[in-house]
């Protein structure tokens, strides 16, 4: 049991550049979500999922795109890189219910030059 | 807006010395308010949910413990592995548990010395 495992750990990419962010699970978790870590700012939800085929926006959705095709896969996709998407990036997945633990994968450290 | 303001930034203790950690919040009606521990380079591991004022949960030398502004982590006679930053977080009434709408606290980075 793997639990929620992401790929890749370090990634730089340059301004305007895509990429996708992969995050898959194990634990047959129907909720699944990306957040992102900025110094001072405290984790903030980008998007998340409550099933495969569904997907609604957080709080920080622009410039990232995700999609559920399956129960265990929850890719972030990265449109056109920016400066300001530099952050540390956590998916997470969590059981539906009480009392509502939430799994974290080990995080992507992002950094766009 | 919802707030979550967790005190102090940083704790230094002594191995084996008691002390408590503060997480403030706002929110029209509180669902459920969350601790996790965080180590350094790694994502955040689930501690407790709260539900409503006056309910505490232990584990091991940490307690939490919730009323209607404010939580508290209690940790008794900690141990150099107890290090970590702990972060909280609440979710309002407005948004049921199938909503991932949490609002985060910055944390609160605790070293304990051996």
């Amino acid at each position: 049991n793997a639990g929620v495992t992401q790929t890749p750990k370090f990634q730089v990419l340059k301004t305007g550049q895509s990429m996708t962010l992969q995050c898959a699970q194990d634990m047959n978790h129907e909720y699944m979500s990306w957040y992102r870590q900025d110094p001072g700012m405290g984790l903030r939800l980008i998007h998340y999922s409550v099933g495969a085929g569904i997907t609604d926006q957080g709080e920080v959705p622009n410039g990232y795109n995700v999609s559920r095709s399956t129960t265990e896969d929850f890719p972030l996709r990265l449109l056109s890189a920016a400066p300001s998407q530099t952050s540390v990036y956590f998916c997470a997945s969590r059981t539906n219910v009480r009392p509502y633990e939430q799994y974290f994968g080990p995080g992507t450290r992002l950094t766009v030059t | 807006e919802d707030q979550v303001t967790q005190s102090p930034e940083a704790l230094r203790l002594q191995e084996g010395e008691s002390s408590s950690l503060n997480c403030s919040y706002t929110v029209s009606g509180l669902r459920g308010l969350f601790w996790y521990r965080q180590d350094p380079g790694k994502g955040p591991e689930f501690l407790f949910t709260l539900y409503s004022a006056g309910e505490e949960k232990e584990k091991e030398r940490l307690k939490a413990t919730l009323t209607k502004k404010e939580s508290f982590l209690h940790i008794t006679a900690p141990k150099p592995e107890d290090s970590a930053t702990y972060l909280c977080a609440v979710q309002p009434y407005r948004y049921y548990f199938g909503n991932e709408k949490l609002t985060f606290g910055t944390g609160t980075r605790l070293t304990i010395i051996p």
